[in-house]
């Protein structure tokens, strides 16, 4: 079945970096665009990178441009997010999610999550 | 910009919902998804294209809809739906969700 499996999360101080992992297995993750969202505590979700299944093709949120990038590694079956100049307001659960198809569509399944907290 | 209402729906099971989604622009070829999240889990799809119930999803949810107005229906509520409900535009980039309607048990 799909599975997918974020790590990297912890707590960062503000202006500092971090890189988010996600595994995928069950799926011929090469197929396959991934999506990154997150969800402030408490709060709604908010989209913020789209990679196409073979990388050619990214896509930010306007929150996160020019901060954060999107990548892959389809001999890992792994997509990452890596976020630069990190600010309180990226404190949230990042969720990776595979996308319906190889480019641009919707989300059809999530991973559990994993928090980054932005804290000094 | 997409607008969920109402922000809060306290029902009791049995009864029907109907929980809305309003778009500011026209969403492109009826690209709209709703998801539900329960408590301490991930995001569920539920619906994608508008009113297309994803796999496994029971037929007591519907979408209906387009352009710039969509609903969700969900009849005769059972216990594991009060969760939270989330619409999704992908017609364009930046992709965005609404706010979330809460379904409350009354």
């Amino acid at each position: 079945q799909v599975r997918l499996v974020e790590s990297g999360g912890g707590v960062v101080q503000p202006g500092r970096s971090l890189r988010l992992s996600c595994v995928a297995s069950g799926f011929v993750f090469s197929d396959f665009g991934m999506h990154w969202v997150r969800q402030t505590p408490g709060k709604g979700l908010e989209w913020v990178a789209f990679v196409s299944y073979d990388g050619s093709n990214k896509f930010y949120a306007d929150s996160v441009t020019g901060r954060f990038t999107v990548s892959r590694d389809n001999s890992k079956n792994t997509v990452y997010l890596q976020m630069n100049t990190l600010h309180s307001g990226d404190t949230a659960v990042y969720y990776c999610a595979k996308d319906v198809g190889r480019a641009w569509d919707y989300p059809d399944f999530w991973g559990q999550g994993t928090l980054v907290t932005v804290s000094s | 910009v997409l607008t969920q209402s109402p922000g809060t729906l306290s029902l009791s099971p049995g009864e029907g919902a109907t929980l809305s989604c309003r778009a500011s622009l026209d969403v492109g070829a009826n690209c709209l998804a709703w998801y539900q999240q329960r408590p301490g889990q991930s995001p569920r799809l539920l619906i994608y294209g508008a009113s297309r119930r994803a796999t496994g999803v029971p037929d007591r949810f519907s979408g209906s809809g387009s352009e710039t107005d969509f609903t969700l229906t969900i009849s005769r509520l059972e216990p594991e739906d009060f969760a939270l409900y989330y619409c999704l535009q992908y017609g364009s980039t930046p992709f965005t969700f609404g706010p979330g309607t809460k379904l409350e048990i009354k």
